[in-house]
């Protein structure tokens, strides 16, 4: 079964609007982590934003915020204000308690237009 | 923040040659290193895990005479992809995991990811 599920393989958003990527998750360990990551199109893997499982409130990272519903297993990226260097693809991973490998999920390619 | 390399960035080869792509951390010590491998719009694939000074750990149908996987130091780690087949093409990706940080920390991010070497074989 997949651990991670990014049900969006393409989005897309006019500049200056917000937009949400979705992420469910499969896991049956109360200590975890959900990670963000941007890749553009050059391959680096960009961090973007983590949320422990036990956190109280939702992360937030400048645009970056992570609507974290736990009882749903749910960890949407919201990005806010999208510009045109947005455009990339963004992958959601989730680390379990007691390993330091996280599984990835399939992606989702956003696309910001002017 | 800290830095991970990977050279070549890219690099083109005859079927049946050896290919060897470099993985270093730039400013800490790397006890782990990861090596992915992604094909087109897909998600990365975790192929081996390697520790400096043993042998690496590799994922299910990750053939270890294929990719052969060598973390000498804490902050060099070698994939090298044996007579590479046009199969092989792919966008390889390190990533090292800082030795100050024990055990499991499940606050931010512990892995750096490398740039990343496109393999294209002819």
């Amino acid at each position: 079964a997949q651990k991670i599920t990014q049900t969006q393989p393409g989005m897309f958003v006019q500049e200056k609007e917000a937009v949400t990527l979705d992420c469910t998750y499969d896991t049956s360990d109360p200590s975890y982590g959900l990670f963000w990551y941007k890749q553009p199109s050059s391959g680096e893997m960009i961090f973007l934003i983590y949320q422990g499982s036990y956190d109280q409130q939702n992360a937030t990272e400048g645009r970056y915020s992570l609507n974290f519903q736990k009882a749903r297993k749910s960890a949407n990226l919201v990005i806010s204000a999208s510009q045109l260097g947005d455009s990339a693809m963004y992958f959601c991973a989730m680390r379990e308690e007691g390993s330091y490998i996280p599984t990835f999920g399939r992606g989702t390619s956003l696309i910001v237009h002017p | 923040g800290a830095v991970v390399s990977q050279h070549p960035s890219w690099v083109i080869c005859k079927s049946g040659t050896s290919v060897k792509i470099e993985c270093r951390s730039l400013d800490f010590q790397a006890t782990t290193m990861f090596w992915y491998r992604q094909f087109p719009k897909q998600s990365l694939m975790l192929m081996a895990t390697s520790n400096e000074g043993s042998k690496a750990t590799y994922e299910q149908g990750v053939e270890k005479d294929k990719f052969l996987i060598n973390h000498a130091s804490l902050t060099l780690s070698t994939l090298t992809v044996t007579s590479a087949h046009p199969e092989d093409s792919s966008f390889y990706i390190c990533s090292a995991r800082d030795r100050g940080l024990a055990g499991f920390v499940p606050s931010t991010d512990t892995q750096y990811f490398g740039p990343g070497t496109r393999l294209t074989v002819l």
